[in-house]
């Protein structure tokens, strides 16, 4: 409906691992933005990236990392897992710059840190 | 102090009421203002930006007070497929949103 997808839609992983998720942004959109959506919270700012450079950051550890490419693929990495970590993460993508415009939310990635 | 704080919910209403939820933030230089939906087990959507001057879309009014760090939304004639979350969302350079408000539209 958005034009935004993720993969997987669900994931299973134990404590220690390292886990990579995966967005396609609409067509034309540069920006991309990643939240962490605890059960019962709003969702999380992680980070943000804008023609492949992370342009803005929250209150989270450097191991969640990502990646943008050309082709409005992302990424996002979280190592050594941990249980606190289980969480919807959802990626969004905006036109412009994105800090303040409209974003578009893909159907998220569910986590389940065992 | 939360940067962006959301009236805690849940709200029980039954069909045609009317309902308002509140939201404060904390960064007086946010520049842009929204109001998502997020259906159960689903990703957030735009339900409308909010707008100085406020503005109205259908049954939906919302409301920004700059002053006051203050944004409302009025939902009338409640229906029961607006039962969801509802969440207030302030940009700054990225987004942030609220913890939500939860909404249940009874018949």
């Amino acid at each position: 409906e958005t034009g935004v997808t993720q993969s997987p839609t669900h994931l299973i992983k134990t404590r220690g691992q390292q886990v990579t998720l995966r967005c396609s942004s609409q067509s034309g959109h540069n920006t991309v933005s990643w939240y962490q959506q605890a059960l019962g919270q709003g969702p999380q700012f992680i980070f943000q990236y804008y023609r492949e450079e992370e342009n803005g950051r929250g209150n989270f550890p450097p191991r969640f990392s990502g990646l943008q490419f050309p082709n409005y693929s992302s990424e996002l990495n979280v190592n050594a897992l941990e249980l606190d970590d289980s969480a919807l993460y959802l990626c969004a993508s905006s036109p412009g710059t994105g800090g303040e415009e409209t974003q578009y939310f893909g159907p998220g990635t569910r986590l389940l840190v065992l | 102090r939360k940067e962006v704080e959301q009236d805690p919910g849940p709200f029980n209403v039954p069909e045609g009421a009317t309902v308002a939820f509140n939201c404060t933030y904390s960064n007086s230089a946010s520049q842009s203002f929204f109001w998502y939906r997020q259906d159960c087990r689903k990703e957030p959507k735009l339900l409308m930006s909010v707008y100085s001057s406020g503005n109205e879309d259908g049954r939906f009014t919302a409301q920004l007070n700059r002053a006051s760090q203050y944004i409302s939304l009025l939902i009338r004639d409640s229906k029961l497929s607006d039962s969801a979350t509802y969440l207030c969302v302030v940009g700054h350079n990225d987004m942030r949103f609220g913890a939500g408000t939860r909404l249940t539209v009874k018949p």
